[in-house]
Parts: structure tokens; sequence; C-alpha cells
């Protein structure tokens, strides 16, 4: 059982490229998150997922796109990446929405855009 | 959801009980309380939560008070592998999301 499992582990990008995170979870969870973490910071979210086809903003939401085709996978995209969005990106899914449950949380992506 | 208050950083001396609060004055009655710890910049690992009643794991317990405005969440026997950042979050019945603050960070001397 591996939980929930983030591709990459490490990215460097230039200015303008652009690419998807992968984040993959086996417990059949129906709602994924993407939160990022900047230095000293705590985690903010980005964009989430409460089902399969289905996507919706969080706190910080510009500048990425999301994708959840199938339940097992939450995918972050940035189109043209930018100095600003380098942080360590942590994906997380949970079972039920909210209350008496418990988020998993992935070990995360350390981005750097130069 | 509500917010919540957590001192920046705190010792620990290893043994002893670590007792980390936080502060969530304006949390309502279907918001349960979480505790998350995140290690060296690895992923937040899930602790303990609870709704009003105490709690207790084989991680840690959760103390709410009465009122439930406030909780501390006590690691009965401190050690090194403890330190930490501890987060507390308040998440409502209905919640999509968890909200992290920049919660406390515990340092554990030998």
């Amino acid at each position: 059982n591996a939980g929930v499992t983030q591709t990459p582990k490490f990215r460097v990008l230039k200015t303008g490229q652009s690419m998807t995170l992968l984040c993959a979870q086996d417990m059949n969870h129906e709602y994924m998150y993407w939160y990022r973490q900047d230095p000293g910071m705590g985690l903010r979210l980005i964009h989430y997922s409460v089902g399969e086809g289905t996507t919706a903003k969080g706190e910080v939401p510009d500048g990425y796109n999301v994708s959840r085709l199938k339940k097992q996978n939450f995918l972050l995209g940035l189109e043209s990446a930018a100095p600003s969005q380098t942080s360590v990106y942590f994906c997380a899914s949970s079972y039920l929405p909210g209350g008496n449950t418990e988020a998993f949380f992935g070990q995360g992506t350390r981005l750097t855009v130069v | 959801d509500a917010k919540t208050t957590q001192p920046p950083s705190m010792d620990c001396a290893e043994g002893r009980a670590a007792n980390l609060p936080c502060n969530h004055s304006t949390i309502s009655g279907n918001e349960y309380v979480y505790w998350y710890r995140q290690i060296h910049s690895q992923g937040p690992q899930y602790i303990i939560h609870g709704l009003k009643n105490n709690e207790t794991n084989e991680m840690a317990s959760l103390i709410i008070t009465e009122d439930r405005k406030s909780s501390t969440l006590i690691l009965p026997h401190a050690t090194l592998r403890d330190t930490a950042v501890y987060y507390c979050i308040v998440r409502a019945t209905l919640g999509n999301q968890f909200y992290f603050g920049t919660g406390t960070s515990l340092t554990v001397i030998p």
C-alpha cells in the first residue's frame, strides 16, 4: 500500500517552461488536494478536487491548472513557470470531505524555477 | 474554517512531556481540531484529531477545553525524533480543505 505518491521528487525549470506534477493515491479516496509550501511558511492550498472530473480553486490558484481525469490521479500543471513558483509542492488525499477523517500527504516535489 | 493561533517555537527536554497549545477562539460547533507535524520538510504526518472530548492514541493526547476555544497537544515522553513543526488545524464537518498556519517549531533538547 503506497499511500500518496508524487512524481517527480525534484525538478528544475527555466522561466516560461511548462510541466506537470503527478499525484497518485491507492486508497480509493474521493478528495485530493495540492498545496505549496514556501520557506518558513505553512502550507497553502492551491486547488482541490471532490471527485473524479471535478476541480476547485483554493487560496493561491493563479498560475496553476489541475485535472482529475481518474479518481486515483490528480495532476497539477504549470503552463508558464515563473520564479515565484519555486516551492515545495505537496499532494494529499482524504476519504471524506471534512470533519472526522484525516488527510494523507505525499512526500513532496521540490521545484526550482530559474 | 476557523483560524488558529500557535506559539512560533518551543523547546522541550528529552523524556519530558511536550505540551503544545493552540487557540481557536472562533471555532464553531461542527469543526474538528486536527494536529499534524512536519519533520524536516517531509510531507505532513497526521497525529490526532477530536471534536470535543479528549483523545489519546499511540502518538499523543489531545486535550480540548470545555468551551472548545483552545486545545493542547501532549507528547508524553518527547524524543529527539519529535523535533518538528506542529500544526493545529480546525476543519468543518463538510470542509473540503485543510488550512495550515505557520505552526509551532518544537525542538527536543538532549
